[in-house]
């Protein structure tokens, strides 16, 4: 499996609800990522997690909460998000280490209302 | 931290011609330069990298090329095809491994 799966596809949410976004991979990677992507820009960083701890949060706000089960999932969790926060949220994952190549999920689309 | 420039911005090219996106680099600690594909509504692909021992690299008709001394980084496409119009991003890893992409490159290949 060299695929990196992401749910759901599309997600339109309101202010006041909480969502979570699913990811998952099984290629033995111990590094993911999520990033997020406006339109006509490049994935901007959100949080990475090395061997399931989370090694990086860019200042991201508190209303996305990231969390990493085990090594194969990722999850990140929404609550009363702004409509500035519609975006593609796109995981990936990668070996661990500084000198390797990301393999990104589809993405999930997310718009707030 | 890490800042990546990457020009043109967009690029239009016959079909046939070689298309050349260069980028730039601060962090002189940077150590992996790997090149995204993204075609429109999906995700962005990995299609080569670079790591900073190695001044060039290439595979089919793409090759990437690393200036350490000047911090500059570039992607070659020869014998464009239609198939290859899509946004490109550079990207530095720094020693953390956190990937800072460039702003991207919409290529056109015209028929």
């Amino acid at each position: 499996d060299t695929e990196v799966t992401q749910t759901p596809k599309h997600l339109v949410m309101g202010m006041t609800n909480k969502k979570s976004l699913k990811c998952e991979q099984h290629m033995g990677h111990r590094a993911m990522y999520w990033y997020k992507q406006k339109a006509k820009k490049p994935p901007e960083l959100m949080f990475v997690y090395s061997y399931e701890k989370l090694s990086i949060n860019e200042s991201v706000p508190s209303r996305f909460s990231p969390e990493c089960p085990n090594s194969s999932l990722l999850n990140l969790h929404l609550h009363a998000l702004q409509p500035e926060d519609s975006a593609l949220y796109l995981c990936a994952s990668s070996q661990a280490g500084t000198r390797y190549g990301y393999t990104f999920g589809s993405g999930t689309r997310l718009t707030v209302v | 931290g890490e800042n990546v420039e990457q020009h043109p911005s967009t690029l239009s090219v016959q079909e046939g011609d070689s298309a050349v996106i260069k980028c730039t680099y601060s962090d002189s600690a940077s150590n992996y330069f790997p090149w995204y594909k993204q075609e429109l509504g999906k995700r962005p692909q990995l299609i080569i990298d670079i790591r900073s021992n190695v001044g060039e690299k290439k595979d089919q008709r793409i090759a990437v090329t690393l200036n350490k001394t000047a911090k500059h980084f570039s992607l070659h496409i020869t014998e464009t095809q239609p198939e290859d119009s899509a946004v490109y991003f550079c990207a530095a890893n720094d020693n953390a491994g956190k990937s800072t992409f460039g702003d991207g490159t919409t290529l056109t290949v015209k028929p």
